[in-house]
């Protein structure tokens, strides 16, 4: 089966502008991740989807980020505006129907650099 | 709230050893714990599930144990290679993340085999 899918692989914007990454979960999967890992520490959860609703948003800078997974199946996460800080790897993952004992996938990333 | 700390940060051992990367967690209400592989660059590529109801998972060289009780998991390392530098993470399922469960990762052991 296909893995998780994102797009792109790296960006680089200049701080104040807009940037918006895509997420194409493993088909069938009800849960979606969007983690943010900066260089050199472990992913941070920023939003968790259970279909196409939030379970989790807590860490998501809300001023400035923003996150939608409409049908439940694609997911986007957009930064609006960038401040240099927000240059990292952003990861999505999914995890299948069968609930929270199942295995999460994860896909490649997208390097953000903000300048 | 679930905290997971991995130790060491960094490893580097002469090929051949045998080693072990240490994970532990503060809250034993979990579904599941994984161990995963980053190379630089890139995404994680999933090593081992280990169920909390399990003991122990292998794969090939890899043998992952869990101790729920005491907030611990263990990955080891047989023969080691040089290929498998990479940094290697930690998460566990928590309870409070919905149907999916909530996926929080430590930060990760980067690991060195010299030839």
């Amino acid at each position: 089966e296909a893995g998780v899918a994102q797009s792109p692989r790296y960006k680089i914007i200049e701080k104040r502008q807009s940037v918006a990454f895509w997420c194409n979960p493993i088909s069938g999967h009800a849960t979606l991740y969007w983690y943010q890992q900066i260089l050199g520490q472990g992913p941070k959860l920023l939003i968790q989807f259970q279909n196409n609703g939030v379970v989790d948003d807590s860490q998501l800078p809300k001023d400035r980020f923003s996150a939608e997974r409409l049908k439940g199946v694609d997911s986007t996460l957009k930064i609006q505006p960038a401040k240099l800080e927000d240059s990292a790897v952003y990861l999505c993952a999914s995890k299948g129907s069968r609930g929270a004992s199942t295995e999460a996938f994860f896909g490649q990333g997208t390097r953000l650099t903000v300048v | 709230k679930q905290e997971v700390t991995q130790i060491p940060a960094a490893l580097s051992v002469p090929e051949g050893e045998n080693l072990v990367l240490n994970c532990s967690f503060t809250d034993s209400a979990i579904y599941n714990l994984q161990w995963f592989r980053q190379d630089p660059g890139k995404g994680l590529t999933s090593l081992l599930l280990i169920q909390s109801s399990q003991r122990e998972q292998t794969s090939g060289r890899l043998n992952a144990s869990l101790d729920k009780s005491s907030g611990r998991s263990t990955l080891y390392i047989a023969a080691s290679q040089p290929g498998d530098s990479a940094t290697y993470l930690c998460a566990v399922s928590s309870f409070g993340g919905g149907q999916g469960g909530k996926l929080i990762f430590g930060q990760g052991t980067e690991l060195s085999v010299k030839p």
